[in-house]
């Protein structure tokens, strides 16, 4: 069974450009979270994807950022435009159930903007 | 609101000796609390959990955890560290219900193993 796929894996862009960042879960799971980890502090929760429903995204920063998951399979995140502060690494995971299935990580993508 | 406290961001062990890597909680319900590992350049994997029923779980590479709810606490142990144990250490929590799927971390904690 393939794991949590994210790409890429890092992104490098300047101020103000757009960058979208892209999770594939594992097949099957419904569930599908955005994290991000910024300056090597604590990881915070963006959002909770259930199939193509936001079921929760309280965690999102501010209207730059767009999260999508059309068809309820992979999801992306489009952060427009980014500012420096928008550096950090952003985990995407998956889980079956939300009650208390394990939720399963991707390896992450580190983020740098200039 | 939840938050989760990783005290010490670096622990350091020499190989054979004993892993504590604590972890405090505050949560106004009974939350759910994980331990998940770090390898470089991989995602965070997840070492074991508690939900409900017995205090004391254990989970995979011979870590186990014990939730003391008196002592608001979910501390990692482990009696042996090998060096293969070095990596990031993140303890998370989360409500359950309907709100399960929104989990709250801590720091962080590196531990290194010397030889």
């Amino acid at each position: 069974e393939a794991g949590v796929t994210q790409f890429p894996s890092h992104s490098v862009i300047e101020k103000g450009q757009t960058v979208t960042l892209r999770c594939d879960p594992i097949s099957g799971h419904d569930n599908l979270y955005w994290y991000r980890r910024v300056m090597g502090k604590e990881i915070k929760f963006l959002l909770h994807f259930v199939k193509e429903s936001k079921q929760d995204e309280s965690g999102m920063p501010n209207n730059r950022f767009l999260a999508e998951r059309t068809g309820g399979t992979y999801s992306t995140l489009k952060v427009q435009p980014a500012e420096l502060e928008d550096s950090g690494v952003y985990f995407c995971a998956s889980s079956r159930d939300f009650l208390t299935d394990t939720q399963y990580f991707g390896p992450g993508t580190r983020l740098t903007v200039l | 609101a939840q938050s989760v406290t990783q005290l010490g961001s670096h622990v350091s062990v020499s190989e054979g000796a004993l892993v504590l890597l604590r972890c405090n909680y505050s949560s106004s319900v009974p939350p759910y609390l994980f331990w998940y590992v770090q390898y470089p350049n991989q995602g965070l994997q997840l070492l074991l959990k508690y939900t409900t029923g017995a205090t004391l779980v254990k989970g995979i590479n011979g870590f186990e955890a014990e939730f003391k709810k008196s002592e608001t606490s979910f501390h990692l142990t482990k009696p042996s560290a090998h060096m293969s144990d070095a990596a990031e250490y993140f303890c998370a929590s989360s409500r359950g219900g309907a709100n399960a799927g929104k989990s709250t971390f801590g720091d962080g904690t590196t531990l290194t193993v010397k030889p």
